[in-house]
Formats: C-alpha cells, structure tokens, sequence
C-alpha cells in the first residue's frame, strides 16, 4: 500500500509567518492531492500535483511536486487566521479506479 | 458551487443495528466513493462505484457493508449489523476525472 508521511505533524505560528509542510511517498507518486480538513468537518480539495517539477498555487497557498523524491510540500505565506485547520495529502496509485490513501495530516494552529 | 451532501450529520446507534448512510454526489460526476475517518487516525479508502457497480473495495468493506445507487442521484452506504469499531466519520466523495475527489461534510456515527 502507498504510505503518506507528513511533517511536520503540528505547526503553531503567528500570523503573518511562512511555513511549509512536507508529504513523503514510500512510492512512486501517480499524483498528490491536498486538502484541507477543520476539526470534525470534511476536506475541502486544495490541488492536485501531476507532473514532476509542477508547482501550483491558490490564493496564498503553493504546492509543489518532486517527483524523484517522492515528495511534496505545501507552502503558506504570510499565513492567516483562516488557514488553520488539517492539511492532508493523499495520493493514488496510478490507476484509474481513484482510490487515494492519505497521510496523518498536518495540524496548522495560526494565532494573531 | 456544486458540492457532494451529506445526511445525517450525526448519527447515534445501538451495537447490532443497521444503518444507512446517505449520499447525493456531485450531479455529472462519474466516481462515487465512501472513506472512514476514526477519531485521531488517517482516512481510509473503504469503496469506490463506478458504472453501477464497485469498483475496488477495501479489507475494512467486509460482507457487513453494501453500496447503493437507488437512483440517479443517491448513493447509500449501508452498515447491516454494526460494532463499537464502526463509529467513525463517514465520508462521502465523488469525481468526475477519478481520483480528484470532492468530499462531502461527513456523518459521524457513533455505536454504542
């Protein structure tokens, strides 16, 4: 099975601070996906990663795919009260069926 | 915007008892899908339908699980006899271009 790591597991910064999260692969990455999860709530889709090398970015969100490292990171500038919540990535297998397994996520606390 | 729903938000239940859990996906998406989240740990892929039938399940979607399409617009998961080890949050997803998934809000249910 496709097995996610991310770190770090919590964030807290103060806002207005940068931070980036890390999603690693124990394989190789058919697509990364992000979301977002407030406590008890559902995820809500941030991006989908494709092709090594790709970077996308949603208002002051950024990710990014390096596909040789089996990896991604997610990055937030000048970060705000409304980004705290549960990043998660989560990542499929290659196949057309969709089945997306997912990290533990990553708990971002962002205080004024 | 178009979004999957989710109903009931929570649901309490006796060990033993069946449950239904209701899903109306995205009206043109193609991919329905049903994961778990027990409290504190990662979600889980349980099952994905496509073309009126499953299309991959999971080792958590024993014989106690079913899925249903009834008609053009739900998409139901039920639970026939349910354990202490069910309670969780359900989630509901489906796709258009598999596996970029949109989520629903989730039902919690609760067993006791």
């Amino acid at each position: 099975s496709q097995e996610l790591e991310q770190s770090p597991q919590s964030l807290i910064v103060q806002e207005g601070k940068n931070l980036t999260i890390n999603c690693t692969s124990s394989k190789t990455l058919y697509g990364l996906y992000w979301y977002k999860q407030k406590y008890g709530e559902g995820l809500i889709f941030l991006m989908m990663l494709q092709k090594g090398g790709e970077e996308k970015s949603h208002e002051k969100i950024t990710a990014k795919l390096d596909e040789k490292k089996q990896q991604s990171s997610l990055h937030i500038t000048a970060s705000q009260p409304s980004h705290a919540g549960i990043y998660l990535c989560g990542a499929g297998r290659g196949s057309t069926l969709g089945r997306l397994y997912f990290g533990r996520g990553t708990q971002l606390t962002v205080w004024p | 915007e178009p979004e999957v729903t989710q109903t009931p938000s929570h649901q309490v239940t006796q060990m033993g008892q069946e449950v239904i859990l209701r899903c109306v996906p995205i009206s043109n998406h193609l991919y329905f899908y049903w994961y778990r989240q027990i409290l504190g740990q990662k979600v889980e892929f349980l099952v994905s339908f496509y073309n009126n039938e499953i299309s991959e399940k999971s080792e958590i979607f024993d014989d106690q699980f079913s899925v249903e399409r009834p008609d053009g617009s739900n998409f139901t998961l039920k639970i026939r006899s349910t354990k202490l080890e069910d309670s969780a949050m359900y989630f509901c997803a489906s796709s258009l271009l598999a596996p970029e998934a949109f989520f629903g809000q989730g039902t919690r249910l609760t067993v006791v």
